[in-house]
């Protein structure tokens, strides 16, 4: 049973480019959130897409947008890159109907801006 | 809005030692508690999880956690800590109207000494 799968791992972007991440859900899982670690920081939420919409988002920029394919698999993308967006990108994949709320994380995405 | 406050960055302990990791959360309702793990270059594994009932709850790797209303704490303990443990914990509140979105704090890094 695979579990969540993220792409690239690890990334290098110059200021005012754009990146995309990628994101495979864990096997039977229908909801995908993502989260960005800056250095020495806890996890902040991005947004959450179920039913390929964004269901819910955090306090961040429309810079950061997403997709969420019909096979659940996600994407991150983020536009005019900024220094401040160096971060491990995490992204967690859980049941919607399973109203546990564990979430289970893929390795992350370290994306260094230049 | 929901938060989660780990006073302590760092502590050291030796092996064979007990450990308390601490926290404190700010949710309005009866809130859905987590801790999480991150080792180096790894994403994060739940430990643990508190929705209702008992109050002390068990988690993997030997690790337990202590719901108390009155303290607004969740704190997580192990009896005897191995070297193993030295990782970053994450302590992590969820809101409980039905989205999942999780809010974690800051972290604790846990190093353990021979």
């Amino acid at each position: 049973d695979a579990g969540v799968t993220q792409s690239p791992t690890h990334l290098i972007k110059t200021r005012g480019q754009q990146v995309t991440l990628r994101c495979s859900p864990k096997s039977g899982h229908d909801t995908v959130s993502w989260y960005q670690q800056a250095l020495g920081q806890g996890p902040q939420f991005i947004f959450q897409y179920y039913e390929e919409e964004e269901r819910q988002r955090g306090n961040f920029p429309d810079r950061f947008s997403g997709h969420q394919f019909p096979n659940y698999s996600s994407e991150l993308n983020v536009n005019a890159l900024l220094l401040g967006d160096s971060a491990l990108y995490l992204c967690a994949s859980s049941l919607i109907e399973v109203y546990t709320g564990e979430l289970f994380f893929g390795e992350g995405s370290r994306l260094t801006v230049l | 809005a929901q938060s989660v406050t780990q006073p302590d960055i760092h502590i050291t302990v030796s092996e064979g030692a007990s450990l308390e990791l601490r926290c404190n959360y700010s949710y309005g309702a009866t809130p859905y508690l987590f801790w999480y793990v991150q080792s180096p270059g790894q994403g994060l594994q739940l430990l643990l999880k508190y929705f209702s009932g008992d109050t002390l709850v068990q988690g993997i790797k030997g690790f337990e956690a202590e719901f108390k209303r009155s303290q607004s704490s969740f704190n997580l303990r192990k009896p005897s800590v191995h070297w193993s443990d030295a990782a970053e914990y994450f302590c992590a509140v969820m809101n409980s109207g039905g989205y999942q979105k999780v809010t974690f704090g800051t972290g604790t890094k846990l190093q353990v000494i021979p």
